[in-house]
């Protein structure tokens, strides 16, 4: 299994839906990520969280918003997706000093 | 914060050693250079990183120069498998927390 996995793998939404994307790990960090990855770019960071009552805006919050439920679980929510949050979403864990370990991704469409 | 620049796309030949050059002319004394790769849109997969001294695993060397101005990832023997976008990447202290800058990557094309 793998050690960050993200549900869906591929979802596509219309413009003005709520959609949620969901995020779990299995390696006991306390810090989970949300970066977006559009075509030709890097990843941007979204949502960061330390621990399940520590969450921070990154650089491209506007949008968005974060539920972290429980240690091992960092969901993303788009409360009304626009068509410019087409992307690749991906989830990240890390211990405080470590390296990042990247879910699969999520692809979202928003038409 | 710090940026990098890489070559868009690279061609290798099949165990040859593949060789991705990285600027980050920006970096800071004590800021990371990490070094992923992204593999048909899957999740990016940590290669190595260092701070001053080369460095070497069992997947690749880092080679970071003396003013940490650029690096470069060497890949020994390149493979088939190794065909990817490679991304080297500054890891910077942001707000409380790490934040990895991405750069746009490096195409890696390794030919039969």
């Amino acid at each position: 299994d793998a050690d960050v996995t993200q549900t869906p793998r591929n979802r596509i939404t219309k413009t003005g839906k709520r959609i949620m994307l969901e995020c779990s790990q299995t390696k006991g960090h306390d810090r989970m990520y949300w970066y977006r990855q559009d075509p030709g770019l890097g990843l941007r960071l979204i949502y960061y969280s330390f621990d399940v009552k520590d969450i921070n805006k990154g650089e491209i919050s506007d949008g968005y918003s974060v539920s972290r439920q429980a240690q091992a679980k960092f969901s993303l929510s788009l409360e009304s997706a626009i068509p410019n949050q087409t992307a690749l979403y991906f989830c990240a864990t890390s211990e405080p000093q470590g390296d990042a370990f990247f879910g699969q991704g999520t692809r979202l469409t928003v038409v | 914060d710090a940026k990098t620049t890489q070559p868009p796309s690279m061609d290798c030949a099949e165990g040859r050693a593949a060789n991705l050059p990285c600027n980050h002319s920006t970096i800071s004394g004590n800021e990371y250079v990490y070094w992923y790769r992204q593999i048909h849109s899957q999740g990016p997969q940590y290669i190595i990183h260092g701070l001053k001294n080369n460095e070497t695993n069992e997947m690749a060397s880092l080679i970071i120069t003396e003013d940490r101005k650029s690096s470069t990832l060497i890949l020994p023997h390149a493979t088939l498998r190794d065909t990817a976008v490679y991304y080297c990447i500054v890891r910077v202290w942001w707000s409380g927390t790490y934040k990895y800058i991405f750069g746009t990557g490096t195409r890696l094309k390794v030919l039969a």
